[in-house]
C-alpha cells in the first residue's frame, strides 16, 4: 500500500514567492496533519483536519500560512508571500478515525532565499 | 499544552551494546509514539503504546500511564539504528484524532 505522498520533495524559492505543498494522504484515512520541523523549534503542529473539516490552526505561525482540504485525498498547505524564516521540513500525516497511529509522509524541504 | 522531555539528549554507543530513551510527559494521553527519524529525514513509525508493553525485533517499549513515562528499549544496538528518536503524544477525543505534540529528541550514534 502507497503510504503518505508528498511533493515536492524539495523546493527552493525566492522571498516574496508563493509556494504551495501538497499531500495525499493514506487512501482511508480521515483525519491528516501538517507538521513543520527546523532546529530551533523542532517538530510542531501546524492544522489539522477530519473528513476534511479544519480542526485546529492554532499552530499556524501567521496569515502568510493557509491550509485547505477539498477532499479526503488531497490536501495543500500554502504560503504566500514566503519568507526565508518560513525555510523547514514540512511533514503531512494520516490517521485512520478509531486507530490514533500517525503515518508520517517524506516531508518536503523548503528553503526561501 | 502539554509538556513532553525526552532524556538523555544525546548517546554515542558502541554497536551491540543496549540501551534506554526515557519519555516523560506532563498530562494524561492516550496516544503516545515512538519514531526513529533516519540520517534521511524520514519519520519511522516505531510503536504506538499508550499503555502497555510492546516488543518488535531488538526493540521494545513500555509505557506507564498512570506515572506519564515511556521508555524505549534498543538492545544489541547496529550502526542502522543510528538517528534521532522521537517521542510524541496526543488525546483522541472521540469526534477524531488530535495531533502530536512532540520531544526534543533522543540522538542515538552507534559506532562501529
Amino acid at each position: 500500500d502507497a503510504g503518505v505522498i508528498q511533493s515536492p520533495r524539495h523546493e527552493v524559492t525566492e522571498m516574496g514567492q508563493e509556494v504551495t505543498l501538497r499531500c495525499k494522504p493514506i487512501s482511508g484515512h480521515n483525519s491528516l496533519f501538517w507538521y513543520r520541523q527546523t532546529m530551533m523549534r523542532g517538530l510542531e503542529l501546524l492544522i489539522y483536519f477530519n473528513n476534511n473539516v479544519p480542526i485546529d490552526d492554532s499552530g499556524m505561525p501567521e496569515d502568510r500560512f493557509s491550509a485547505k482540504m477539498p477532499n479526503a485525498s488531497f490536501s495543500t498547505l500554502k504560503i504566500q508571500p514566503s519568507e526565508p524564516r518560513d525555510s523547514a521540513v514540512y511533514f503531512c500525516a494520516s490517521s485512520l478515525r478509531g486507530y490514533n497511529e500517525q503515518f508520517f509522509g517524506p516531508g518536503t524541504r523548503l528553503t526561501v532565499l | 499544552g502539554i509538556q513532553v522531555e525526552q532524556s538523555p539528549p544525546d548517546l554515542i554507543l558502541q554497536e551491540g551494546a543496549n540501551s534506554t530513551l526515557r519519555c516523560n510527559f506532563s498530562d494524561s494521553v492516550n496516544n503516545l509514539q515512538w519514531f526513529h527519524q533516519n540520517p534521511w529525514g524520514q519519520l519511522i513509525n516505531l510503536f504506538y503504546i499508550p499503555s502497555g508493553t510492546k516488543q518488535n525485533g531488538r526493540l521494545s517499549a513500555t509505557t506507564v500511564a498512570t506515572e506519564r513515562y515511556s521508555l524505549l528499549y534498543i538492545s544489541s544496538s547496529q550502526t542502522t539504528d543510528s538517528g534521532v528518536y522521537f517521542c510524541a503524544v496526543g488525546m483522541y477525543s472521540g469526534g477524531g484524532a488530535d495531533g502530536l505534540t512532540f520531544g526534543k529528541g533522543t540522538h542515538l550514534i552507534i559506532q562501529p
